[in-house]
């Protein structure tokens, strides 16, 4: 089973900051990642595909990077919607997801 | 607009078995997708159960395999998982979920499914 790890558990940060979050396979997934963002009492919202292409309407600030092990979900400005937890996932064998970053505000 | 919608006991006795169903609109279950179902607790955050093809191909997760099941009925457009054995640890939120292989892009609501005597 591929192992997926992310980076930190929580992020406290302001309103018009910038977020970095990092996740980590525990082997090359190629570009088959996904990144889902969920609120309290929601499903999960798929933000990004194949490592960096944005979900259709998903506001140009969510960008995503990396291929192999190493990926990032860059959000350039928070908005006070962004505040959330990240998931990252793998497509490359079966799916596992990470265990999530909380975004909050600081 | 595709919406899914899970429905199914809420309570399941341990050792018993745990069945829901996943209602599909919006879209076809027979059309170039699968269709998975995933899992959640404040423990082991979010788990993916397995996926279905309309052929009736199925994938599941190695740790659930032996006691997982998934099937699919095209008149009515939905599908259906079946957990055999249950105990406290397969307490979650079930979400039925549209995959295209390269993300799960539409989720239902999710349900509630306690483990309980």
């Amino acid at each position: 089973e591929i192992l997926m790890t992310q980076s930190p558990a929580i992020l406290s940060l302001s309103p018009g900051e910038r977020a970095t979050l990092s996740c980590r396979a525990s082997q090359s997934v190629g570009p088959n990642l996904a990144w889902y963002q969920q609120k309290p009492g929601q499903a999960p919202r798929l933000l990004i595909y194949g490592a960096s292409t944005r979900a259709t309407g998903l506001p140009a600030r969510f960008s995503g990077s990396g291929s192999g092990t190493d990926f990032t979900l860059t959000i350039s400005s928070l908005q006070p919607e962004d505040f959330a937890v990240y998931y990252c996932q793998q497509y490359y064998s079966r799916r596992t997801f990470g265990q999530g970053t909380k975004v909050e505000i600081k | 607009q595709v919406q899914l919608q899970e429905s199914g006991p809420g309570l399941v006795k341990p050792s018993g078995t745990l069945s829901l169903t996943c209602a599909v609109s919006g879209d076809s279950i027979s059309g170039l997708k699968w269709w998975s179902w995933v899992r959640q607790t404040p423990a082991k955050g979010l788990e993916w159960v397995g996926e279905i093809y309309h052929s009736g191909s199925t994938n599941y997760n190695p740790s659930l395999e032996s006691r997982v099941s998934m099937s699919v009925d095209k008149s009515k457009n939905q599908f259906s998982l079946r957990l055999t054995s249950v105990t406290a640890a397969d307490t979650s939120v079930y979400y039925c979920v549209r995959d295209l292989s390269t993300s799960l892009d539409y989720w239902g609501q999710g349900i509630l499914v306690t483990v309980s005597s």
